[in-house]
């Protein structure tokens, strides 16, 4: 079925740095394609999402293109703040209505 | 308009003991799906329901059991629990399309000791 795979590891930078966090998916099709916020605490946000190949989703300073030579739709932020301290999870349908999760990523931003 | 809410927002049960989560969906919505979150990992689809039947499910045991309602709410039940059943359970609601965008509610956070 459908999956996705997010780079390994905790990412913490500092106030002002450009944050990149990969994401790499295997997919039937063409599917749209998520990236999801979790905040400390609470559940999970739609950040940003694109629904066909060369789409680019955006939202809150953040970005993500659908690139399906690279099968990738890796989230970039030019400058992060203390604020966007969160976990980001990529996701995509793993079959019908269902999403299918990354093992999320942990940001922590130091001021 | 109200999100998707949650209840309780936190539980502690023992190990053999059953536990009932609930969850209201966003307004308008008709299609309530249901994931386990552990520690530092994604959700896990557990099953979904809609027009008060099960749609489609997960790799979850016959342990976890649902229902939704005439309003579209819904309750996961777990039996028999284990310490491994310990999680964040995230309730999303949608629209029944494929495709539909589904929006998470805050989450109950289950302790299994």
């Amino acid at each position: 079925g459908n999956s996705v795979t997010q780079m390994e590891g905790p990412v913490t930078l500092s106030e002002e740095a450009f944050l990149t966090i990969n994401c790499t998916y295997t997919a039937t099709g063409y599917p749209s394609l998520f990236w999801y916020v979790q905040y400390p605490g609470e559940g999970l946000q739609l950040l940003l999402k694109a629904t066909k190949a060369d789409d680019k989703g955006s939202n809150k300073g953040f970005e993500a293109t659908y690139r399906k030579e690279t099968t990738s739709f890796h989230l970039e932020k030019g400058s992060v703040q203390v604020s966007d301290s969160a976990v980001y999870f990529c996701a995509l349908p793993g079959g019908n209505n269902r999403l299918a999760f990354g093992k999320g990523n942990q940001v922590v931003v130091i001021p | 308009d109200a999100g998707v809410t949650q209840s309780p927002t936190h539980l502690i049960k023992t190990r053999g003991q059953q536990v009932t989560l609930r969850c209201s969906p966003k307004s308008g919505h008709d299609t309530v799906s249901w994931y386990q979150q552990a520690l530092g990992q994604g959700p896990q689809f557990i099953f979904q329901y809609y027009e008060e039947e099960e749609r489609q499910r997960g790799n979850f045991p016959d342990r976890f059991s649902g229902h939704q309602f005439p309003n579209y709410s819904s309750e996961l039940n777990v039996n028999a629990l284990l310490l491994g059943d310990s999680a964040l359970y995230l309730c999303a609601s949608s629209f029944s399309r494929v495709g539909a965008e589904q929006y998470f509610g805050p989450g109950t956070r289950l302790t299994v000791t």
